[in-house]
Protein backbone atom coordinates (compact mmCIF):
# COMPACT_ATOMS: atom_id res chain seq x y z
CA UNK A 1 0.00 0.00 0.00
CA UNK A 2 0.70 3.48 0.00
CA UNK A 3 2.47 3.96 -3.61
CA UNK A 4 3.20 6.82 -5.08
CA UNK A 5 4.02 7.89 -9.03
CA UNK A 6 5.81 10.24 -11.08
CA UNK A 7 5.82 10.79 -14.46
CA UNK A 8 7.69 11.23 -16.30
CA UNK A 9 10.93 9.66 -14.97
CA UNK A 10 13.33 11.27 -17.23
CA UNK A 11 12.87 14.33 -19.26
CA UNK A 12 15.08 16.30 -21.31
CA UNK A 13 13.38 20.14 -23.21
CA UNK A 14 15.39 23.10 -24.06
CA UNK A 15 15.72 25.75 -22.61
CA UNK A 16 12.74 28.18 -22.38
CA UNK A 17 10.08 25.29 -22.57
CA UNK A 18 8.16 24.25 -20.26
CA UNK A 19 7.97 21.03 -18.58
CA UNK A 20 5.47 19.21 -16.57
CA UNK A 21 5.69 16.41 -13.81
CA UNK A 22 2.87 14.64 -12.78
CA UNK A 23 2.50 12.65 -9.19
CA UNK A 24 -0.44 10.80 -8.50
CA UNK A 25 -0.85 8.85 -5.49
CA UNK A 26 -1.86 5.18 -6.39
CA UNK A 27 -4.03 3.50 -3.58
CA UNK A 28 -4.56 5.76 -1.26
CA UNK A 29 -6.30 9.62 -1.22
CA UNK A 30 -3.21 11.87 -0.44
CA UNK A 31 -4.91 15.23 1.18
CA UNK A 32 -1.20 16.83 1.23
CA UNK A 33 1.47 17.14 -1.31
CA UNK A 34 4.96 17.88 -1.08
CA UNK A 35 7.79 18.98 -4.02
CA UNK A 36 10.93 18.32 -3.17
CA UNK A 37 14.30 19.29 -5.53
CA UNK A 38 17.60 17.35 -5.00
CA UNK A 39 20.45 18.32 -6.68
CA UNK A 40 23.53 16.06 -7.04
CA UNK A 41 25.31 14.33 -3.58
CA UNK A 42 22.94 16.82 -1.91
CA UNK A 43 19.90 16.10 0.46
CA UNK A 44 16.33 17.26 -1.11
CA UNK A 45 15.16 20.83 -0.08
CA UNK A 46 11.67 21.04 0.01
CA UNK A 47 10.31 23.65 -2.89
CA UNK A 48 6.26 23.50 -1.68
CA UNK A 49 3.39 22.23 -0.17
CA UNK A 50 -0.05 21.55 -1.28
CA UNK A 51 -3.20 20.79 0.03
CA UNK A 52 -5.92 19.49 -2.10
CA UNK A 53 -8.25 22.49 -2.77
CA UNK A 54 -5.89 24.92 -2.13
CA UNK A 55 -3.27 26.67 -3.23
CA UNK A 56 0.39 25.59 -3.32
CA UNK A 57 2.42 27.06 0.18
CA UNK A 58 6.08 27.40 -1.36
CA UNK A 59 9.29 27.39 0.86
CA UNK A 60 11.10 31.04 0.95
CA UNK A 61 13.20 31.30 -2.48
CA UNK A 62 11.32 28.87 -4.17
CA UNK A 63 9.13 31.18 -7.36
CA UNK A 64 5.73 30.45 -7.22
CA UNK A 65 5.57 32.10 -11.13
CA UNK A 66 8.01 29.72 -12.11
CA UNK A 67 7.28 26.34 -10.41
CA UNK A 68 3.50 26.19 -10.86
CA UNK A 69 2.14 23.54 -8.75
CA UNK A 70 -1.85 22.28 -8.74
CA UNK A 71 -3.01 19.63 -6.75
CA UNK A 72 -5.79 18.85 -9.06
CA UNK A 73 -7.78 16.13 -7.24
CA UNK A 74 -6.97 13.61 -4.31
CA UNK A 75 -4.76 11.97 -6.42
CA UNK A 76 -2.89 13.75 -8.52
CA UNK A 77 -0.38 17.28 -8.25
CA UNK A 78 1.22 18.63 -10.56
CA UNK A 79 4.32 20.63 -10.99
CA UNK A 80 5.01 22.93 -14.04
CA UNK A 81 8.37 23.88 -14.67
CA UNK A 82 8.24 27.50 -16.51
CA UNK A 83 10.27 28.90 -19.13
CA UNK A 84 13.12 25.78 -18.14
CA UNK A 85 16.83 26.90 -18.01
CA UNK A 86 19.93 24.72 -17.39
CA UNK A 87 19.95 25.79 -13.91
CA UNK A 88 16.62 23.81 -13.14
CA UNK A 89 18.35 20.59 -13.88
CA UNK A 90 18.18 18.75 -11.14
CA UNK A 91 16.25 15.48 -9.73
CA UNK A 92 12.27 16.36 -8.44
CA UNK A 93 10.40 14.33 -5.96
CA UNK A 94 6.70 14.23 -5.20
CA UNK A 95 5.75 12.66 -1.57
CA UNK A 96 2.22 11.83 -0.23
CA UNK A 97 0.48 12.27 3.21
CA UNK A 98 -3.11 11.09 3.35
CA UNK A 99 -4.23 12.45 6.99
CA UNK A 100 -7.08 10.39 7.10
CA UNK A 101 -4.47 7.07 7.83
CA UNK A 102 -3.06 6.22 11.57
CA UNK A 103 -0.09 7.02 9.98
CA UNK A 104 -0.32 11.20 9.67
CA UNK A 105 3.33 11.93 9.88
CA UNK A 106 4.23 9.28 6.77
CA UNK A 107 5.42 11.00 3.84
CA UNK A 108 5.25 8.18 1.09
CA UNK A 109 7.50 9.25 -2.15
CA UNK A 110 7.35 8.95 -5.65
CA UNK A 111 10.10 7.64 -7.63
CA UNK A 112 11.56 11.19 -8.43
CA UNK A 113 12.01 12.85 -12.23
CA UNK A 114 15.14 13.85 -13.34
CA UNK A 115 14.92 16.65 -15.35
CA UNK A 116 17.68 18.24 -17.78
CA UNK A 117 17.36 21.42 -19.42
CA UNK A 118 19.76 21.71 -22.55
CA UNK B 1 12.95 25.41 13.90
CA UNK B 2 14.08 22.03 13.14
CA UNK B 3 17.57 20.67 11.78
CA UNK B 4 19.34 17.77 11.15
CA UNK B 5 23.36 16.46 11.24
CA UNK B 6 24.26 13.75 9.52
CA UNK B 7 28.17 13.09 10.59
CA UNK B 8 29.53 11.50 7.70
CA UNK B 9 28.86 11.78 3.87
CA UNK B 10 30.45 8.48 3.27
CA UNK B 11 30.68 5.38 5.31
CA UNK B 12 32.22 2.36 4.48
CA UNK B 13 32.02 -1.25 6.19
CA UNK B 14 32.73 -4.82 4.44
CA UNK B 15 30.07 -7.48 4.11
CA UNK B 16 28.85 -8.68 7.44
CA UNK B 17 30.06 -5.66 9.55
CA UNK B 18 28.05 -3.11 11.96
CA UNK B 19 26.33 -0.50 10.11
CA UNK B 20 26.45 2.56 12.07
CA UNK B 21 24.80 5.98 10.49
CA UNK B 22 24.66 8.81 12.86
CA UNK B 23 21.98 11.49 12.90
CA UNK B 24 21.20 14.13 15.52
CA UNK B 25 18.87 16.52 15.62
CA UNK B 26 17.60 20.23 16.90
CA UNK B 27 13.92 20.89 17.65
CA UNK B 28 11.91 22.79 19.48
CA UNK B 29 8.77 20.70 19.84
CA UNK B 30 8.90 16.91 20.90
CA UNK B 31 10.55 15.51 17.41
CA UNK B 32 9.31 12.92 14.93
CA UNK B 33 12.32 11.02 13.39
CA UNK B 34 13.13 9.20 10.48
CA UNK B 35 15.21 7.72 8.20
CA UNK B 36 14.84 6.83 4.46
CA UNK B 37 16.94 4.96 2.04
CA UNK B 38 18.03 6.01 -1.40
CA UNK B 39 18.88 3.77 -4.55
CA UNK B 40 20.15 5.07 -7.49
CA UNK B 41 18.51 7.47 -9.66
CA UNK B 42 15.23 6.63 -7.52
CA UNK B 43 13.04 8.09 -4.70
CA UNK B 44 12.92 7.89 -0.96
CA UNK B 45 11.87 4.23 0.99
CA UNK B 46 10.82 4.79 4.35
CA UNK B 47 13.31 2.47 6.57
CA UNK B 48 11.47 3.61 10.11
CA UNK B 49 10.12 6.04 12.26
CA UNK B 50 9.93 7.32 15.47
CA UNK B 51 6.85 9.31 17.09
CA UNK B 52 5.77 8.40 20.43
CA UNK B 53 6.36 5.26 22.84
CA UNK B 54 9.02 2.20 22.55
CA UNK B 55 12.64 4.25 21.97
CA UNK B 56 13.94 1.37 19.89
CA UNK B 57 12.86 1.48 16.81
CA UNK B 58 12.66 -1.63 14.13
CA UNK B 59 12.34 -1.17 10.69
CA UNK B 60 12.91 -2.83 7.91
CA UNK B 61 15.80 -5.27 6.28
CA UNK B 62 16.93 -5.33 9.56
CA UNK B 63 17.80 -2.04 10.23
CA UNK B 64 16.91 -0.14 13.99
CA UNK B 65 17.15 3.21 15.31
CA UNK B 66 17.03 4.32 19.01
CA UNK B 67 15.82 7.79 19.93
CA UNK B 68 18.00 9.13 22.76
CA UNK B 69 16.26 12.68 24.36
CA UNK B 70 19.61 13.25 26.35
CA UNK B 71 21.74 13.26 23.23
CA UNK B 72 19.17 14.34 21.21
CA UNK B 73 20.58 10.97 18.62
CA UNK B 74 19.07 9.01 16.28
CA UNK B 75 21.10 6.93 14.85
CA UNK B 76 20.62 3.80 12.50
CA UNK B 77 22.34 0.76 12.79
CA UNK B 78 22.48 -2.97 11.70
CA UNK B 79 24.53 -5.42 12.79
CA UNK B 80 25.51 -7.13 9.93
CA UNK B 81 26.19 -5.11 6.37
CA UNK B 82 24.96 -6.94 3.04
CA UNK B 83 26.20 -5.69 -0.30
CA UNK B 84 22.51 -4.85 -1.06
CA UNK B 85 22.78 -2.08 1.88
CA UNK B 86 25.01 0.08 -0.42
CA UNK B 87 22.37 3.02 -0.94
CA UNK B 88 22.57 6.44 0.62
CA UNK B 89 20.72 7.01 3.87
CA UNK B 90 18.87 10.20 4.99
CA UNK B 91 17.35 10.91 8.43
CA UNK B 92 14.44 13.51 8.34
CA UNK B 93 12.63 15.40 11.02
CA UNK B 94 9.41 16.90 11.30
CA UNK B 95 7.11 17.58 14.53
CA UNK B 96 3.30 17.11 15.95
CA UNK B 97 2.50 20.29 14.62
CA UNK B 98 4.41 20.52 11.58
CA UNK B 99 3.48 19.14 7.81
CA UNK B 100 7.47 19.29 6.74
CA UNK B 101 10.16 16.86 6.46
CA UNK B 102 13.84 18.55 7.17
CA UNK B 103 16.17 16.11 5.59
CA UNK B 104 19.95 15.82 6.54
CA UNK B 105 22.73 15.78 4.23
CA UNK B 106 22.38 12.26 3.73
CA UNK B 107 25.38 9.39 4.02
CA UNK B 108 26.28 7.62 1.48
CA UNK B 109 26.72 3.53 2.47
CA UNK B 110 29.56 1.55 0.77
CA UNK B 111 29.45 -2.12 1.53
CA UNK B 112 32.88 -4.34 0.63
CA UNK B 113 32.63 -8.01 0.19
Amino acid sequence: GAVVSQHPSRVICKSGTSVKIECRSLDFQATTMFWYRQFPKQSLMLMATSNEGSKATYEQGVEKDKFLINHASLTLSTLTVTSAHPEDSSFYICSARDLRLRSTDTQYFGPGTRLTVL
Amino acid sequence: AQSVTQLGSHVSVSEGALVLLRCNYSSSVPPYLFWYVQYPNQGLQLLLKYTTGATLVKGINGFEAEFKKSETSFHLTKPSAHMSDAAEYFCAVSGYNTDKLIFGTGTRLQVFP
